[in-house]
């Protein structure tokens, strides 16, 4: 079975912190995503990536940075947390041209 | 990438065929319909895509109207863990950015 894991369920973070959330496929995917779920906003794609060291703004890019190093590996990186960026994260795979895409269980980041 | 509309609630009893609709009336010719799941405190879920004609799979059926502007995802048995949020995505096949909307959120009544 695709496998996309996310290194944290739950998060609580203090304003201004760095915070990183981790995301790792393993069915050699070329493309990753993250998303963030908001109540009543549905999922919002906020960066994605179709290769290693690649990525593409999505639609709510403000405030976040990716890094992907590795192709299995795809970070999303919160510079200086702000609590409007409290929300549930989700990371997402799939291969190129596919639109079948594999979700992670989430991540609930709180920024207090 | 078209819009679509989708009610914002539906109950359906257990064991019945759960029938969800989607509007997509400003889909252009090469956009597919796609349908995911996210059951509570899970990612969504892939559950069946198609162009114009009608899609069967072990989880779903689709229908597409003959001028493509509306469908309906069938889910023939429901169970209660067919109890989700359903969402109805209009895409160029190969565009790889999907945009949620909000859903349905369906809930199956014991």
């Amino acid at each position: 079975d695709v496998k996309v894991t996310q290194s944290s369920r739950y998060l609580v973070k203090r304003t201004g912190e760095k915070v990183f959330l981790e995301c790792v496929q393993d069915m050699d995917h070329e493309n990753m995503f993250w998303y963030r779920q908001d109540p009543g906003l549905g999922l919002r794609l906020i960066y994605f990536s179709y290769d290693v060291k690649m990525k593409e703004k999505g639609d709510i890019p403000e405030g976040y940075s990716v890094s992907r190093e590795k192709k299995e590996r795809f970070s999303l990186i919160l510079e200086s947390a702000s609590t409007n960026q409290t929300s549930m994260y989700l990371c997402a795979s799939s291969y190129l041209s596919d639109t079948e895409a594999f979700f992670g269980q989430g991540t609930r980041l709180t920024v207090v | 990438d078209a819009k679509t509309t989708q009610p914002t609630s539906m109950d359906c009893a257990e064991g019945r065929a759960a029938n969800l609709p989607c509007n997509h009336s400003t889909i252009s010719g090469n956009e597919y319909v796609y349908w995911y799941r996210q059951i509570h405190s899970q990612g969504p879920q892939y559950i069946i895509h198609g162009l114009k004609n009608n899609e069967t799979n072990e989880m779903a059926s689709l229908i597409i109207t003959e001028d493509r502007k509306s469908s309906t995802l069938i889910l023939p048995h429901a169970t209660l863990r067919d109890t989700a949020v359903y969402y109805c995505i209009v895409a160029s096949f190969g565009n790889e950015k999907l945009t949620f909307g909000t859903g349905t959120r369906l809930t199956i009544i014991p």
